[in-house]
């Protein structure tokens, strides 16, 4: 069976700090991957995906980056936190054109 | 472009009551529709799927029929339980080859016992 976990489960980190969120999926090869953000009560809202090792393709601008350095890792990071980055922070896969499965997120508070 | 619409920001209701969420989208060709339910703090999960027009999906008692004459997706459970109390939300994938979900807004329900 696939599993996906997303590290850490939270964070609290100061306005202007680094940040570097994670997401492994195991048990599938070749999986499409997704970052996906979700502001406190609001919709879910896609921000990158990647179909292959070392390609990804960014769909909305917070400026924030996404890599992926392994076939089942997939990692968003920013240099300097806004206030405006804070909210839940959302890893998924896909085997390919179906069904979309969500890990249990990072809850990210900005101060 | 694409979008899903939910109306109902919130619905309360009590055990054995009937559900019914809206959900209206707009785009071009033939999209798969689906229904997630999130649970407080957690992520998304699916509940439901259809990819072919006029077809029903269903799944723990809930329904949706894909209608692309109205282009509606409605969620319907004829009775529910507290346990249900949760998230909604509609989303759709054009199929453009890696799942670009567009979620709608989410309807918030709330079951009282």
């Amino acid at each position: 069976a696939q599993t996906i976990h997303q590290w850490p489960v939270a964070e609290i980190k100061a306005v202007g700090s680094p940040l570097s969120l994670g997401c492994t999926i195991k048990g599938k090869s070749s999986p499409n991957l997704y970052w996906y953000w979700q502001a406190t009560g609001g919709t879910l809202q896609q921000l990158f995906y990647s179909i292959t090792v070392g390609q990804v393709e960014s769909v909305v601008q917070l400026n924030l980056s996404a890599s992926r350095p392994k076939d089942d890792q997939f990692i968003l990071s920013t240099e300097k936190l806004l206030l405006s980055h804070s909210g839940f922070y959302l890893c998924a896969w896909s085997p390919s054109d179906t069904e979309v499965f969500f890990g249990k997120g990072t809850r990210l508070t900005v101060v | 472009g694409d979008s899903v619409i939910q109306m109902q920001g919130q619905v309360t209701l009590s055990e054995n009551d009937f559900l019914f969420i809206n959900c209206t989208y707009s785009t071009t060709g033939y999209p798969t529709l689906f229904w997630y339910v999130q649970y407080s703090g957690e992520g998304p999960q699916l509940l439901l799927q259809v990819t072919t027009a006029n077809n029903k999906g269903s799944s723990r008692g809930f329904e949706a029929t894909y209608d692309k004459g109205t282009t509606s997706f409605h969620l319907q459970k004829t009775s529910v339980q507290e346990i249900d109390s949760a998230v909604y939300y509609c989303a759709m994938s054009p199929n453009s080859g890696y799942n670009k979900l567009t979620f709608g807004k989410g309807t918030v329900l709330l079951v009282s016992p």
